[in-house]
């Protein structure tokens, strides 16, 4: 079956620490994205890439990093100087993106705590 | 600024008793509206992409529209298992670039 998988489902962060959210696509897409999903606000953009080693901020990227290795891969780092983590994140995928006519599939997310 | 509001933010429905949830937008070039549905814990399930003012697209029990400045989705005799957030969001340029802009979501509860 193709699709996005993101993993794990449930995070834990320590303060002070550095985590990673996994985000694999089979889909052949070159788009990739990560959002944040508050409650009572809309999904806010953190990253994407259009295509292999090349990725922009979106609105929200600082505490963020990520890095686009693999055409299937685009992990997402949550790093110390994020101070509000807690949310849930979710990683999108796309034909391509910039042809003005693609449509964003979404993985099932990752839900991030801080302890 | 490119805005999407969706309305009411919450819905309450009796099994059967047909309804809409509107979308409307703010964008300075719209290059397409998307309709998803979210499930609790979930990630959104991607439901219709509208084009362009006029178009209409039929899923089951659901229909969206679009006009030049709202969209609606309308949900015909709805079931308990339609229950759950619906979610808009529209294509549009941003500094330069495309991106999707989402609003808040209508929570959709249908009642046996």
């Amino acid at each position: 079956d193709g699709g996005i998988t993101q993993s794990p489902k449930y995070l834990f962060r320590k303060e002070g620490q550095n985590v990673t959210l996994s985000c694999e696509q089979n889909l052949n897409h070159d788009a990739m994205y990560w959002y944040r999903q508050d409650p009572g606000q809309g999904l806010r953009l953190i990253y994407y890439s259009q295509i292999v080693n090349d990725f922009q901020k979106g609105d929200i990227a600082e505490g963020y990093s990520v890095s686009r290795e693999k055409k299937e891969s685009f992990p997402l780092t949550v790093t110390s100087a994020q101070k509000n983590p807690t949310a849930f994140y979710l990683c999108a995928s796309s034909i391509m993106a910039g042809s003005g006519r693609e449509t964003q599939y979404f993985g099932p997310g990752t839900r991030l705590l801080v302890l | 600024e490119d805005q999407v509001t969706q309305s009411p933010e919450a819905l309450r429905l009796q099994e059967g008793e047909s309804s809409s949830l509107n979308c409307s937008y703010t964008v300075s070039g719209l290059r397409g509206l998307f309709w998803y549905r979210q499930d609790p814990g979930k990630g959104p399930e991607f439901l219709f992409t509208l084009y362009s003012a006029g178009e209409e697209k039929e899923k089951e029990r659901l229909k969206a529209t679009l006009t030049k400045k709202e969209s609606f989705l309308h949900i015909t005799a709805p079931k308990p298992e339609d229950s759950a957030t619906y979610l808009c969001a529209v294509q549009a340029i941003q500094g330069g670039s495309e991106k999707l802009v989402f609003g808040k979501g209508t929570k959709l509860t249908v009642n046996p």
